[in-house]
């Protein structure tokens, strides 16, 4: 089974810090997402990363960076974190095959509140 | 620009009601449309993935059904523990890989 396993469940952080939040898949699929999801907004995509080193902006960019130096790793960092970030984090990820995306298998959220 | 719209938004059921939720879609070209399940406090996990018209696919007491403009998630006999948010999320073709997701339908089954 394909795992995605994002580094914590729950996050606590204050205003102002520099957030990490990690995310490992383990059968080596080329593409690599974040999201955050609201409620009432539904899933809405932050960054994505087709292959190591290389990233797209999602819907929602501002505030927010990525790193992806191993094809398995994909990083989201949040630069100064306000409360407005308070969400539930997603990292998917999916494999490419006859030139299309295929499912996108999710690891179990993030809950990050930014007090 | 692409469209994936689910509904109802919300859903409530008593077991073994049968019923319908629906995902219509105004996009380019399809290339495939997935369903997955989301349980509280957790991420969506895939259910099925369709591609083209008048394909079905079955997994317990749901089927999933596509047609050009909609996809379809049946619900036969539900039960308390079918109760989740069911996602849709279209990919088109053309080249982009990023999936375009639905809001949702929240299913509630009561005993």
């Amino acid at each position: 089974d394909v795992k995605v396993t994002q580094s914590s469940r729950y996050l606590v952080k204050r205003t102002g810090e520099k957030v990490f939040l990690e995310c490992v898949q383990d059968m080596d699929h080329e593409n690599m997402f974040w999201y955050r999801q609201d409620p009432g907004l539904g899933l809405r995509l932050i960054y994505f990363s087709y292959d190591v080193k290389m990233k797209e902006k999602g819907d929602i960019p501002e505030g927010y960076s990525v790193s992806r130096e191993k094809k398995e790793r994909f990083s989201l960092i949040l630069e100064s974190a306000s409360t407005n970030q308070t969400s539930m984090y997603l990292c998917a990820s999916s494999l490419i095959s006859g030139g299309a995306n295929t499912e996108a298998f999710f690891g179990q959220g993030t809950r990050l509140t930014v007090v | 620009e692409d469209q994936v719209t689910q509904s109802p938004e919300a859903l409530r059921l008593q077991e073994g009601e049968s019923s319908s939720l629906n995902c219509s879609y105004t996009v380019s070209g399809l290339r495939g449309l997935f369903w997955y399940r989301q349980d509280p406090g957790k991420g969506p996990e895939f259910l099925f993935t369709l591609y083209s018209a008048g394909e079905e696919k079955e997994k317990e007491r749901l089927k999933a059904t596509l047609t050009k403009k909609e996809s379809f998630l049946h619900i036969t006999a539900p039960k308390p523990e079918d109760s989740a948010t069911y996602l849709c999320a279209v990919q088109v073709s053309g080249g982009s890989y990023i999936p375009t997701f639905g809001r949702g339908t929240s299913l509630i089954v009561h005993p």
